[in-house]
């Protein structure tokens, strides 16, 4: 168990629709990054957050936004969801004492319908 | 676009043989780190080594790096049925914005 929460575990919908992607870093973490692997393009880097606010940009498209709260916990929003948008979406946090080391929650994973 | 790139991008082994793999990367690092990923998973920090270094060991991980030619390679030892999983390099400067390589499909065969 990494500590890092993800919710939902699992996510159907349809084309068009928007979905929120809760994640709860570890205790005492600061940084939460998301990422998204689908089976074609590998995981990639969609964007950062440190102590709420925006620290590091990916690949992340317009229609997808993201936030980190005073509590520390993110939620990545999807709208206008297309059917390449079906990925696996992982949440990872670091302690920014400790080099290098994400730890990674067990992820959401999106099927759009 | 990718940071990294590993090869092979799937292995298939016996148990009890050596896994090496390989990873390639574009711009200069600060560190670089190897993970693991269990089918469908989350990612499983394994080991990182910093640009300064040549070579780390972690139990029977061994990890080279190679920043003249921008590579690292990821050697296990004695391979386990339970090793079966994929593997991935990451590389960033500060570890803000880690990029994740395509990884390598190991398959460990009892």
């Amino acid at each position: 168990d990494s500590g890092v929460t993800q919710t939902p575990k699992h996510l159907i919908t349809a084309t068009g629709q928007r979905v929120t992607l809760r994640c709860s870093p570890r205790s005492g973490d600061l940084s939460v990054y998301w990422y998204q692997q689908s089976l074609d393009q590998g995981l990639q880097f969609l964007i950062q957050y440190y102590n709420g606010e925006e620290r590091a940009k990916g690949n992340i498209l317009e229609r997808f936004s993201a936030q980190q709260f005073p509590d520390l916990h993110s939620e990545l929003n999807l709208s206008s969801l297309e059917l390449g948008d079906s990925a696996l979406y992982f949440c990872a946090s670091r302690d920014p004492r400790v080099a290098g080391e994400l730890f990674f929650g067990e992820g959401s994973r999106l099927t759009v319908l | 676009s990718q940071q990294g790139e590993e090869d092979p991008q799937a292995l298939s082994i016996q148990e009890g043989e050596n896994a090496t793999m390989n990873c390639s990367y574009k711009t200069s690092i600060n560190n670089l780190q190897w993970y693991r990923q269990n089918s469908g998973r989350g990612l499983v920090h394994l080991i990182l080594i910093r640009s300064n270094e040549r070579e780390k060991h972690s139990g029977r991980l061994r990890v080279t790096l190679d920043t003249s030619k921008k590579s690292s390679s990821l050697l296990i030892t004695a391979s386990r049925a339970a090793d079966t999983a994929s593997y991935f390099c990451a590389t960033g400067y500060n570890t803000d914005k880690l990029i994740f390589g395509t990884g390598t499909r190991l398959q460990v065969f009892p």
